[in-house]
């Protein structure tokens, strides 16, 4: 089976821009996660996404992070406007269900860069 | 809250050696636990995780860890490494509130495999 998408897999933009990252995930997998991976540390969730609700996004810095998955199916992260720490890896991964046992499937992250 | 502690941000062992790396965890719950491998600019990938069945769980590449819940312990090893071992190595809990399931990463270990 097609595993998680993302797109692009690479950003490199100034400070005070915007960006979008992009995810689809697996086929009938009805949670989401958002994860941001900084250079040198594990990743850490920014949002879970329960089919098209919002389960936990007690992490996402609200004032300039924004998230959607418009029909419970892909997703996307906003940033605006970006500072210099938000340069880092985003990680976008599924589950079938919320279970705790659940396997998160991951894609291969896009790689921002804020200059 | 649940954390997650990698003793060794790096390891270096010789082609053929012992793999053992270090993990530690803090839990209120029962943990469910997992061990996921990143390759350089790719996604994460599980090598294993533990849910509670048997303590000694063993996963993909050769790789097993074991539960030890008086030490609260789950300590990844390979009896013979591999160059294409050579990747960064996380260690994971599960969250477990109401509909939570994102997962708590370590910091990493990076392991290196020498010829």
């Amino acid at each position: 089976e097609a595993g998680v998408a993302q797109s692009p897999r690479y950003k490199i933009i100034e400070k005070r821009q915007s960006v979008a990252f992009w995810c689809n995930p697996i086929s009938g997998h009805a949670t989401l996660y958002w994860y941001q991976q900084i250079l040198g540390q594990g990743p850490k969730l920014l949002i879970q996404f329960q089919n098209n609700g919002v389960v936990d996004d007690s992490q996402l810095p609200k004032d300039r992070f924004s998230a959607e998955r418009l029909k419970g199916v892909d997703s996307t992260l906003k940033i605006q406007p970006a500072k210099l720490e938000d340069s880092a890896v985003y990680l976008c991964a599924s589950t079938t269900s919320p279970e705790r046992a659940d396997t998160q499937y991951f894609g291969p992250g896009t790689r921002l860069t804020v200059l | 809250a649940q954390s997650v502690t990698q003793l060794g941000s790096h390891v270096s062992v010789s082609e053929g050696a012992l793999v053992l790396l270090r993990c530690n965890y803090s839990s209120s719950v029962p943990p469910y636990l997992f061990w996921y491998v990143q390759y350089p600019n790719q996604g994460l990938q599980l090598l294993l995780k533990y849910t509670s069945a048997a303590t000694l769980v063993k996963g993909i590449n050769g790789f097993e860890a074991e539960f030890k819940k008086s030490e609260t312990s789950f300590h990844l090893t390979k009896p013979s490494a591999h160059m294409s071992d050579a990747a960064e190595y996380f260690c994971a809990v599960s969250d477990h509130g109401t509909g939570r399931r994102a997962l708590t990463f370590g910091s990493g270990t990076r392991l290196q495999v020498q010829p």
